[in-house]
């Protein structure tokens, strides 16, 4: 699996877009970018993924580059309730077996 | 709405006791894995399942063993707990490779907290 760099924590003002960057320079041509989000003591949560084309759902956005070396998770309004864990992972498409969720950015929103 | 359920939030036990941490999904899902989460180590698989009575080795199986007499339930075993294995247990499910979602869409419970003592 390609390896994912992430900014360890990140803070966000309530109300405005949360910009989450993800950088996966070895990533090859079959695999996907997944994000996930855990909130404190609770399971992690599947939020997006795609392959190379921005994608939109109703929790986030997905921003990959052309190169698709890296790629940007957008929560257009954050709220204290994102507050959370976020982990971007990288993984051809139908492997879950082995899904390997590294360190992720801790982000904060704050009021 | 709850999909994924892990039936203990919270358990203690003492060292050599026999553990049973049990799950059990509701959307039909072929795929299910067992997880633990440590500080500093994030989450490391311990098991899964592709099919009934069908199980592979994760990253850590050693202390572990696991169940999977329905499609919807997938039970982890400590044979003999012991303290390192003191942890967050996490279990999850995902629909087969084919499908919009793919088998990386996993579905998480909230977790079983096991001290043992």
């Amino acid at each position: 699996d390609a390896k994912t760099t992430q900014p360890t924590s990140m803070d966000c003002a309530e109300g405005r877009a949360a910009n989450l960057p993800c950088n996966h320079s070895t990533i090859s041509g079959n695999e996907y970018v997944y994000w996930y989000r855990q909130i404190h003591s609770q399971g992690p949560q599947y939020i997006i993924h795609g392959l190379k084309n921005n994608e939109t759902n109703e929790m986030a956005s997905l921003i990959i580059t052309e190169d698709r070396k890296s790629s940007t998770l957008i929560l257009p309004h954050a709220t204290l309730r994102d507050t959370a864990v976020y982990y971007c992972i990288v993984r051809v498409r139908n492997a879950g077996n082995m899904l390997t969720f590294g360190g992720g950015t801790r982000l904060m929103v704050k009021p | 709405d709850v999909k994924v359920t892990q039936s203990s939030r919270y358990l203690v036990k003492r060292t050599g006791e026999k553990v049973f941490l049990e799950c059990v999904q509701d959307m039909d899902h072929e795929n299910m894995f067992w997880y633990r989460q440590d500080p500093g180590l994030g989450l490391r698989l311990i098991y899964f399942s592709y099919d009934v009575k069908m199980k592979e080795k994760g990253d850590i199986p050693e202390g572990y063993s696991v169940s999977r007499e329905k499609k919807e339930r997938f039970s982890l075993i400590l044979e003999s707990a012991s303290t390192n294995q003191t942890s967050m247990y996490l279990c999850a499910s995902s629909p087969p490779g084919q499908g919009a979602g793919g088998a990386n869409v996993l579905t998480f419970g909230a977790g079983s907290r096991l001290t043992v003592l």
